[in-house]
C-alpha cells in the first residue's frame, strides 16, 4: 500500500501566488522526497530532506517536515505557469533499509494548476 | 537532459503480441525499477533490481518479466499483451544511498488493442 498521501488532490492558483502542498506518510523514515510530473512524462527529483533535517530551500522550493506528525509540506512560491504539473512525495521507510535495499514508496499526488 | 533512456516512447500493440520496453541508464546505478502507472494516477513498482543478475517483484502483482545481464540495461518483457496491460510503465535508477533520489525515464505509453 502507498505510505505517502498528498493534500490536496488538486490546487488551482493564480500566476504569482503562493502553491501549498502536503504529505502525510505512516511509518518512520529516512528521508522524504518530492518530485514534479508533467503530464505524460518521467518524474523529476525535486528535493531531498532527511529525517533529522525541518526545513529545506531549493530556489523557489521550500520543504518542511515533521516527523512528529509524520508530515511534510512543499511550498512553491511566486508560481509561474510552468510549474504546472503533478508533485509527488516520496518516503525512503526506514523498514526497507539494510542490506543494501533502497525503495522509495511514493504518495498519488498533488496536481497543481498555475493559470496565467 | 536524461540519463536513463526509456524506448519506445509510445506503442500501439495488438493483443497476444510479445513486447519487450527497454530501459537503460548511462550512470552506472546499481539500483533499478519499474513502474506502472495510469494517467494521473499513482506510481505502483512491478519490479525491480539492486545490481546484475538480482531482479525482485514489486508491490504489484505484474504478468510482466525482467532481466539485468548488464548494470546499464533493465528491460521489461511481456510475454503475451493484452488490453488490460494498457498503461504508462515508468524506468528509474539509483545510486541507492539515499542521499540522492531516484532518476526517472520518460516512460512508455503502452497501447494494447
Amino acid at each position: 500500500s502507498q505510505q505517502g498521501e498528498e493534500d490536496p488532490q488538486a490546487l488551482s492558483i493564480q500566476e504569482g501566488e503562493n502553491a501549498t502542498m502536503n504529505c502525510s506518510y505512516k511509518t518512520s523514515i529516512n528521508n522524504l522526497q518530492w518530485y514534479r510530473q508533467n503530464s505524460g512524462r518521467g518524474l523529476v527529483h525535486l528535493i531531498l530532506i532527511r529525517s533529522n533535517e525541518r526545513e529545506k530551500h531549493s530556489g523557489r522550493l521550500r520543504v518542511t517536515l515533521d516527523t512528529s506528525k509524520k508530515s511534510s509540506s512543499l511550498l512553491i512560491t511566486a508560481s509561474r505557469a510552468a510549474d504546472t504539473a503533478s508533485y509527488f512525495c516520496a518516503t525512503d521507510p526506514q523498514a526497507y533499509s539494510g542490506a543494501g535495499s533502497y525503495q522509495l514508496t511514493f504518495g498519488k499526488g498533488t496536481k497543481l494548476s498555475v493559470i496565467p | 537532459e536524461a540519463d536513463i533512456y526509456q524506448t519506445p516512447r509510445y506503442l500501439v500493440i495488438g493483443t497476444g503480441k510479445k513486447i519487450t520496453l527497454e530501459c537503460s541508464q548511462t550512470m552506472g546505478h546499481d539500483k533499478m525499477y519499474w513502474y506502472q502507472q495510469d494517467p494521473g494516477m499513482e506510481l505502483h513498482l512491478i519490479h525491480y533490481s539492486y545490481g546484475v543478475n538480482s531482479t525482485e517483484k514489486g508491490d504489484l502483482s505484474s504478468e510482466s518479466t525482467v532481466s539485468r545481464i548488464r548494470t546499464e540495461h533493465f528491460p521489461l518483457t511481456l510475454e503475451s499483451a493484452r488490453p488490460s496491460h494498457t498503461s504508462q510503465y515508468l524506468c528509474a535508477s539509483s545510486e541507492g544511498t539515499g542521499v540522492h533520489g531516484y532518476t526517472f525515464g520518460s516512460g512508455t505509453r503502452l497501447t494494447v488493442v
